[in-house]
């Protein structure tokens, strides 16, 4: 079975610019979550979808948002980004309430 | 208030002894999950074992297994004859809310393990 893909894998913007990340899960999961890594703030959550609905959000601005597809497919869109947007995306699907599964990342870097 | 803690920012092992990663939660939750996760440097989560809080064994994996000491709120992951791969960063993880519609997985600081030759 396929494994968690993301892409881009790497990704370069200016400030203000925005930007879209795709995440497609593992066949069947209809969960997906983003998370958030950066050195100083750790692993941090900012969205789950279900069934194409966002079902919990994390602390972060507007700016970040997200939906799901139809197939489970996920994308992120962050508009207006700045220079603390720089970190690791990751994202990760389940069943529903099980174990989650990573994808290799995203890593953006804003300039 | 941080849900979960790792004490040891950095650990060092020898190669092929056995090293315990600590893991303290807290949550009033009667359900929930206990998740350990390893990162190498190439930043892909890799799941490594899981610890329901109704389970009533400590769960294994292979030369992983989760030291679950519920009354104390405790879940370490012991790692049995270290290898060189064994480096990299190991995040614990909750994921509380199991039985209703609200849940989400909170993820520790993570420690870095570093195995020595």
């Amino acid at each position: 079975k396929a494994g968690v893909t993301q892409t881009p894998r790497y990704l370069i913007k200016t400030r203000g610019q925005q930007v879209t990340l795709s995440c497609s899960p593992i066949s069947g999961h209809r969960s997906v979550s983003w998370y958030q890594q950066t050195p100083g703030q750790g692993l941090q959550f900012l969205f789950e979808y279900f069934s194409e609905t966002q079902r919990n959000k994390g602390n972060f601005p507007g700016r970040f948002s997200g939906r799901q597809f139809s197939n489970s497919r996920s994308e992120m869109n962050v508009s207006t980004l700045e220079l603390g947007d720089s970190a690791l995306y990751l994202c990760a699907s389940s069943l529903g309430q099980g174990t989650q599964y990573f994808g290799p990342g995203t890593r953006l870097t804003v300039l | 208030a941080q849900k979960i803690t790792q004490t040891q920012p950095g650990m060092f092992v020898q190669e092929k002894e056995a090293v315990t990663l600590d893991c303290t939660y807290d949550t009033s939750d009667p359900s929930y999950g206990l998740f350990w996760y390893k990162q190498p440097s190439s930043g892909e989560m890799i799941f490594l074992i899981y610890q329901g809080s109704y389970d009533q064994q400590n769960a294994t994996e292979g030369r992983y297994s989760l030291n679950f000491q519920k009354a104390r709120k405790s879940a370490n992951l012991v790692i049995s004859a270290s290898q060189l791969g064994d480096s990299a960063m190991y995040f614990c993880a909750m994921r509380e809310g199991l039985k209703t519609s609200y849940d989400k997985v909170i993820f520790g600081p993570g420690t870095s393990l570093s195995v020595i030759p």
